[in-house]
């Protein structure tokens, strides 16, 4: 089972600023499939990153995923109201396909 | 519009059974892969099950293997969640996903199911 670590647990920010969430695999996630998702309260998780660095469709272009093997990132350039919220990270390559435990990314 | 609505939750005791089902529209359900999702309240998201677009690979996490049972029915364009055996740690808001591959493009509301007696 691949297990996945994500940092920090929680972001702290003003809007404007730049985010950095870091979701790093206990082995090498096979032809990159890392998603990224994001779920703010009360609502289902939104796909935000697919295969590591293609944004879903819909997705504002301030939101980048890079990364390869067992370290992946996700970048939100410039923080909009919008963008508070938690993001997961997700192993879509083998089974079980597990979910990173969440960074929170809220507003200082 | 892609649409994904699960149905079937509740308040069940332990040891019971539930089905629930997801109705999907705006999208062609027999080339998706679907998974469903689970999350604890005030919890992280759990991986429950998949299955591939002609119903014949399936995969389950550990925890729900020999109690749950995932199928679809292409014609009606709909994924089903047979659960049996429930235990108080199986509470959680399920959602139906779907995907061209495994990744979650879609994902419905969510319905809950609480165990307890």
């Amino acid at each position: 089972e691949i297990v996945l670590t994500q940092s920090p647990g929680t972001l702290s920010l003003s809007p404007g600023e730049r985010a950095t969430l870091s979701c790093r695999a206990s082995q090498s996630v096979p032809k990159n499939y890392l998603a990224w998702y994001q779920q703010k309260p009360g609502q289902a998780p939104r796909l935000v990153i697919y295969d590591a660095v293609n944004r879903a469709t819909g997705i504002p272009d301030r939101f980048s995923g890079s990364g390869s093997g067992t370290d992946f990132t996700l970048t939100i350039t410039r923080l909009e109201p919008e963008d508070f919220a938690v993001y997961f990270c997700q192993q879509c390559a083998t089974s079980p396909l597990t979910f990173g435990g969440g960074t929170r990314v809220e507003i200082k | 519009e892609v649409q994904l609505v699960e149905s079937g939750g509740g308040l069940v005791q332990p040891g019971g059974s539930l089905r629930l089902s997801c109705s999907t529209s705006g999208f062609a359900f027999s080339s998706y892969f679907m998974t469903w999702v689970r999350q604890a309240p005030g919890k992280g998201l759990e991986w429950v099950a998949n299955i591939n677009q002609d119903g014949t690979e399936k995969h389950y996490v550990d925890s729900v293997k020999g109690r749950f049972s995932i199928s679809r029915d292409n014609a009606k364009k709909s994924l089903s969640l047979q659960m049996s055996s429930l235990r108080a740690d199986d509470t959680a808001t399920y959602y139906c996903v779907g995907g061209a591959g495994w990744t979650g493009d879609f994902w419905g509301q969510g319905t809950l199911v609480a165990v307890s007696s």
